[in-house]
Protein backbone atom coordinates (compact mmCIF):
# COMPACT_ATOMS: atom_id res chain seq x y z
CA UNK A 1 0.00 0.00 0.00
CA UNK A 2 0.79 3.77 -0.76
CA UNK A 3 2.47 5.33 2.53
CA UNK A 4 1.31 8.58 3.04
CA UNK A 5 3.39 10.95 5.76
CA UNK A 6 1.58 14.29 6.66
CA UNK A 7 3.40 17.15 7.89
CA UNK A 8 3.65 18.58 10.50
CA UNK A 9 1.76 16.63 13.06
CA UNK A 10 0.21 20.10 13.98
CA UNK A 11 0.71 24.15 13.96
CA UNK A 12 0.06 26.67 16.27
CA UNK A 13 -0.99 29.92 14.27
CA UNK A 14 -3.23 33.28 14.09
CA UNK A 15 -5.89 34.75 12.36
CA UNK A 16 -4.71 36.35 8.71
CA UNK A 17 -1.53 34.00 8.43
CA UNK A 18 -0.50 31.78 5.92
CA UNK A 19 -0.35 27.97 6.62
CA UNK A 20 1.37 25.13 4.92
CA UNK A 21 0.88 21.46 5.04
CA UNK A 22 2.52 18.70 3.30
CA UNK A 23 1.40 15.18 2.23
CA UNK A 24 4.35 12.79 0.72
CA UNK A 25 3.82 9.51 -0.88
CA UNK A 26 5.81 6.73 -1.20
CA UNK A 27 5.74 6.13 -4.75
CA UNK A 28 4.76 8.54 -7.47
CA UNK A 29 0.64 9.34 -7.04
CA UNK A 30 1.33 12.11 -10.76
CA UNK A 31 -1.74 14.37 -9.08
CA UNK A 32 -4.15 11.66 -7.32
CA UNK A 33 -4.70 13.36 -4.43
CA UNK A 34 -7.40 15.18 -2.45
CA UNK A 35 -7.25 16.99 0.48
CA UNK A 36 -10.08 16.92 3.67
CA UNK A 37 -10.91 19.35 6.02
CA UNK A 38 -12.77 18.19 9.11
CA UNK A 39 -13.99 19.91 12.49
CA UNK A 40 -14.42 17.76 16.00
CA UNK A 41 -17.59 15.68 15.88
CA UNK A 42 -18.11 16.30 11.93
CA UNK A 43 -17.62 14.56 8.62
CA UNK A 44 -15.05 15.26 6.47
CA UNK A 45 -15.57 18.05 3.67
CA UNK A 46 -13.72 17.74 0.30
CA UNK A 47 -11.29 20.37 -0.37
CA UNK A 48 -9.32 19.98 -3.25
CA UNK A 49 -9.13 16.77 -5.87
CA UNK A 50 -6.71 16.20 -8.23
CA UNK A 51 -3.84 18.15 -6.01
CA UNK A 52 -4.73 21.01 -7.48
CA UNK A 53 -8.82 21.31 -7.98
CA UNK A 54 -10.77 23.57 -5.82
CA UNK A 55 -14.18 21.81 -4.86
CA UNK A 56 -17.35 23.99 -6.11
CA UNK A 57 -17.96 25.70 -2.77
CA UNK A 58 -14.64 26.34 -1.15
CA UNK A 59 -13.29 29.32 -0.53
CA UNK A 60 -10.42 30.64 -2.95
CA UNK A 61 -7.67 31.37 0.16
CA UNK A 62 -7.51 27.51 -0.31
CA UNK A 63 -5.03 26.34 -2.50
CA UNK A 64 -2.91 22.79 -3.53
CA UNK A 65 -0.13 22.32 -5.58
CA UNK A 66 2.30 19.50 -6.30
CA UNK A 67 2.24 15.90 -8.59
CA UNK A 68 4.11 12.84 -7.66
CA UNK A 69 4.99 12.86 -4.51
CA UNK A 70 5.04 15.88 -2.95
CA UNK A 71 2.03 17.74 -1.77
CA UNK A 72 1.31 20.87 -0.64
CA UNK A 73 -1.82 22.43 1.21
CA UNK A 74 -1.84 26.46 1.83
CA UNK A 75 -4.26 27.99 3.19
CA UNK A 76 -4.15 31.64 3.03
CA UNK A 77 -5.46 34.36 5.26
CA UNK A 78 -6.17 32.03 7.87
CA UNK A 79 -10.11 32.41 8.93
CA UNK A 80 -11.68 31.78 12.53
CA UNK A 81 -13.37 28.82 10.60
CA UNK A 82 -10.38 27.18 9.49
CA UNK A 83 -9.17 25.54 12.59
CA UNK A 84 -9.31 21.85 11.81
CA UNK A 85 -7.39 18.85 11.09
CA UNK A 86 -6.78 18.46 7.67
CA UNK A 87 -6.17 14.92 5.90
CA UNK A 88 -4.84 14.01 2.32
CA UNK A 89 -5.54 11.19 0.81
CA UNK A 90 -4.24 9.58 -2.41
CA UNK A 91 -6.50 7.53 -5.13
CA UNK A 92 -3.81 6.87 -7.35
CA UNK A 93 -4.90 3.31 -5.94
CA UNK A 94 -6.42 0.64 -4.04
CA UNK A 95 -6.18 0.61 -0.80
CA UNK A 96 -7.00 4.35 -0.30
CA UNK A 97 -4.75 5.70 2.00
CA UNK A 98 -4.91 8.90 4.14
CA UNK A 99 -2.07 11.07 5.70
CA UNK A 100 -1.97 10.87 9.04
CA UNK A 101 -3.82 14.09 9.87
CA UNK A 102 -2.36 17.72 10.81
CA UNK A 103 -4.37 19.51 13.53
CA UNK A 104 -4.38 23.81 12.80
CA UNK A 105 -4.64 25.14 16.52
CA UNK A 106 -5.20 28.78 17.47
CA UNK B 1 -29.11 17.85 -2.31
CA UNK B 2 -26.81 14.80 -1.57
CA UNK B 3 -27.33 12.96 1.67
CA UNK B 4 -26.01 10.02 3.11
CA UNK B 5 -27.13 8.55 6.26
CA UNK B 6 -25.53 5.53 7.93
CA UNK B 7 -27.12 3.67 10.44
CA UNK B 8 -26.44 -0.04 12.18
CA UNK B 9 -24.18 1.44 14.54
CA UNK B 10 -24.06 -0.25 18.23
CA UNK B 11 -22.21 -2.28 20.55
CA UNK B 12 -21.15 -5.82 19.45
CA UNK B 13 -18.71 -8.08 21.60
CA UNK B 14 -15.83 -9.25 19.97
CA UNK B 15 -16.01 -11.98 17.35
CA UNK B 16 -19.49 -11.01 16.76
CA UNK B 17 -21.02 -9.78 12.88
CA UNK B 18 -22.63 -6.10 12.65
CA UNK B 19 -23.97 -4.59 9.64
CA UNK B 20 -24.30 -1.46 8.62
CA UNK B 21 -26.42 0.56 6.16
CA UNK B 22 -25.75 3.71 4.19
CA UNK B 23 -28.87 5.39 2.54
CA UNK B 24 -28.46 7.38 0.20
CA UNK B 25 -31.03 10.53 -1.77
CA UNK B 26 -30.67 13.68 -3.43
CA UNK B 27 -28.55 12.03 -6.20
CA UNK B 28 -28.52 9.12 -8.82
CA UNK B 29 -27.35 6.90 -6.89
CA UNK B 30 -27.18 3.48 -9.25
CA UNK B 31 -24.06 5.78 -10.98
CA UNK B 32 -21.68 6.15 -8.13
CA UNK B 33 -19.35 4.16 -6.46
CA UNK B 34 -19.35 3.90 -3.03
CA UNK B 35 -17.28 4.11 -0.13
CA UNK B 36 -16.66 3.55 3.60
CA UNK B 37 -13.92 4.59 5.68
CA UNK B 38 -13.56 4.62 9.60
CA UNK B 39 -11.78 6.49 12.07
CA UNK B 40 -11.14 5.28 15.32
CA UNK B 41 -12.00 7.50 18.84
CA UNK B 42 -8.79 10.22 18.39
CA UNK B 43 -7.28 9.14 15.85
CA UNK B 44 -7.31 9.63 11.77
CA UNK B 45 -9.33 8.19 8.84
CA UNK B 46 -9.01 5.00 7.44
CA UNK B 47 -10.49 3.81 3.98
CA UNK B 48 -12.36 0.60 4.11
CA UNK B 49 -13.82 -0.51 1.32
CA UNK B 50 -15.45 0.86 -2.20
CA UNK B 51 -17.99 -0.44 -4.65
CA UNK B 52 -18.29 0.51 -7.69
CA UNK B 53 -21.57 1.47 -8.84
CA UNK B 54 -22.84 -1.35 -10.69
CA UNK B 55 -21.49 -3.67 -8.10
CA UNK B 56 -19.06 -5.39 -10.53
CA UNK B 57 -16.36 -4.35 -9.00
CA UNK B 58 -14.71 -4.09 -4.95
CA UNK B 59 -11.70 -3.58 -3.41
CA UNK B 60 -10.74 -3.79 0.58
CA UNK B 61 -8.35 -2.44 2.83
CA UNK B 62 -6.12 -5.05 4.23
CA UNK B 63 -6.94 -4.58 7.58
CA UNK B 64 -10.17 -5.37 6.92
CA UNK B 65 -9.63 -7.99 4.09
CA UNK B 66 -11.70 -11.67 4.60
CA UNK B 67 -13.72 -10.26 7.68
CA UNK B 68 -15.86 -7.48 5.75
CA UNK B 69 -17.83 -7.50 2.98
CA UNK B 70 -19.23 -4.62 0.95
CA UNK B 71 -22.46 -4.59 -1.14
CA UNK B 72 -25.12 -2.11 -2.73
CA UNK B 73 -28.72 -2.17 -3.01
CA UNK B 74 -29.45 0.59 -6.04
CA UNK B 75 -33.45 -0.58 -5.74
CA UNK B 76 -33.33 1.13 -2.28
CA UNK B 77 -29.69 3.68 -2.96
CA UNK B 78 -28.35 1.76 0.15
CA UNK B 79 -24.93 0.37 0.20
CA UNK B 80 -24.02 -1.93 3.28
CA UNK B 81 -21.11 -2.80 5.25
CA UNK B 82 -21.12 -6.71 6.69
CA UNK B 83 -18.73 -6.83 9.25
CA UNK B 84 -18.09 -10.66 10.57
CA UNK B 85 -15.22 -11.38 13.49
CA UNK B 86 -15.40 -7.42 14.85
CA UNK B 87 -12.22 -7.05 16.55
CA UNK B 88 -11.56 -4.40 19.44
CA UNK B 89 -9.15 -2.18 16.72
CA UNK B 90 -12.51 -2.16 14.59
CA UNK B 91 -13.89 0.47 16.75
CA UNK B 92 -14.67 3.64 15.09
CA UNK B 93 -17.15 5.99 13.53
CA UNK B 94 -18.03 4.30 10.16
CA UNK B 95 -18.42 7.14 7.59
CA UNK B 96 -20.38 6.52 4.17
CA UNK B 97 -18.59 8.52 1.24
CA UNK B 98 -19.89 8.92 -2.54
CA UNK B 99 -17.14 9.12 -5.44
CA UNK B 100 -16.45 12.33 -6.93
CA UNK B 101 -17.47 10.96 -10.60
CA UNK B 102 -19.98 9.27 -12.42
CA UNK B 103 -19.38 5.59 -13.47
CA UNK B 104 -16.00 5.78 -12.01
CA UNK B 105 -14.20 4.27 -8.82
CA UNK B 106 -11.06 5.64 -9.48
CA UNK B 107 -11.51 9.26 -8.34
CA UNK B 108 -11.90 11.05 -4.54
CA UNK B 109 -14.81 10.96 -2.79
CA UNK B 110 -16.78 14.28 -2.34
CA UNK B 111 -20.16 13.93 0.25
CA UNK B 112 -20.00 11.88 3.74
CA UNK B 113 -22.76 11.01 5.89
CA UNK B 114 -22.60 12.07 9.24
CA UNK B 115 -20.98 8.14 10.49
CA UNK B 116 -22.31 5.84 12.85
CA UNK B 117 -20.40 4.31 16.34
CA UNK B 118 -19.17 0.44 16.46
CA UNK B 119 -17.94 0.07 19.74
CA UNK B 120 -16.61 -3.58 19.82
CA UNK B 121 -16.40 -4.52 23.58
CA UNK B 122 -17.45 -7.15 25.90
Amino acid sequence: AIQMTQSPFSLSASVGDTVTITCRASQDIRNDLGWFQQKAGRAPKLLIFSASTLQSGVPSRFSGSGSGTDFTLTISSLQPEDFATYYCLQDYNYPRTFGQGTKVEI
Amino acid sequence: QVQLVESGGGVVQPGRSLRLSCEASGFNFYSYAMHWARQAPGKGLEWVAVIWYDGSKKEYADSVKGRFTISRDNSKNTVYLHMDSLRAEDAAVYYCARDLLRYSGYDTVDYWGQGTLVTVSS
